[in-house]
């Protein structure tokens, strides 16, 4: 999978949208964006993905820039609950069928 | 609905056994996938099943981790002859059907602790 490039660390206050970055300037036009988090002792959860167009659901939405070089996933009222760590990776189908996590952004939010 | 669920949620087991860990993935999910992540780490690939078959074993890490997965649902992990090496966070998730555009969905993990 191709690299993405993220903040080792964000802060937010509760009940405020967070906007979490993510570059991926060598993105392959097959590349789909997928975001997941982790919670503390807690195995990752699924919380987007797309391809060119923006995306939301329930959890949150996806900005993806029009050159698709990076993408934003957008948080519209952060919740103690949403301190995890937000993993941005691109998904390829050629390269095989693993997730391959990097460092991820650490998002804190304050009461 | 009913997620992806693994067992034990905690194993505590002596160097030099053996032990199986057990993941019945979300109904309907073809592909299941076994990843172990150590303390602070980031995620390591170990198989990947579609239906009962195991295309990919490239990340066992030696021939003493085995997996299988029968009626294409519960998968089993299998590490004989464990080493403190093993101990681990064991992952196990699974999609609707393999592919770059499928959300993968975890479980909580089986800590795996060798003594």
């Amino acid at each position: 999978d191709a690299k993405t490039t993220q903040p080792n660390s964000m802060e937010s206050n509760e009940e405020e949208p967070v906007h979490l970055p993510c570059n991926h300037s060598t993105i392959s036009g097959t590349d789909y964006i997928h975001w997941y988090r982790q919670l503390p002792s807690q195995g990752p959860e699924y919380v987007i993905h797309g391809l060119t167009s923006n995306v939301n659901n329930r959890m949150a939405s996806l900005a993806i820039a029009e050159d698709r070089k990076s993408s934003t996933l957008i948080l519209h009222r952060a919740t103690l609950r949403d301190a995890a760590v937000y993993y941005c990776i691109l998904r390829d189908n050629n390269a095989g069928n693993m997730l391959t996590f990097g460092g991820g952004t650490r998002l804190m939010v304050k009461p | 609905g009913a997620g992806v669920s693994q067992s034990p949620s905690n194993k505590v087991t002596e160097k030099g056994k053996d032990v199986e860990l057990r993941c019945d993935p979300i109904s309907g999910h073809t592909a299941l996938y076994w990843y172990r992540q150590s303390l602070g780490q980031g995620l390591e690939f170990l198989i990947y099943f579609q239906g009962n078959s195991a295309p990919d074993k490239s990340g066992l890490p030696s021939d003493r981790f085995s997996a299988e997965r029968t009626g294409g649902s519960v998968s089993t992990l299998t590490i004989q002859r464990t080493q403190q090496e093993d101990s681990a966070v064991y992952l196990c998730a699974s999609s609707l059907v393999q592919g770059a555009s499928q959300p993968q969905h975890f479980g909580d993990g089986t800590r795996l602790s060798i003594l």
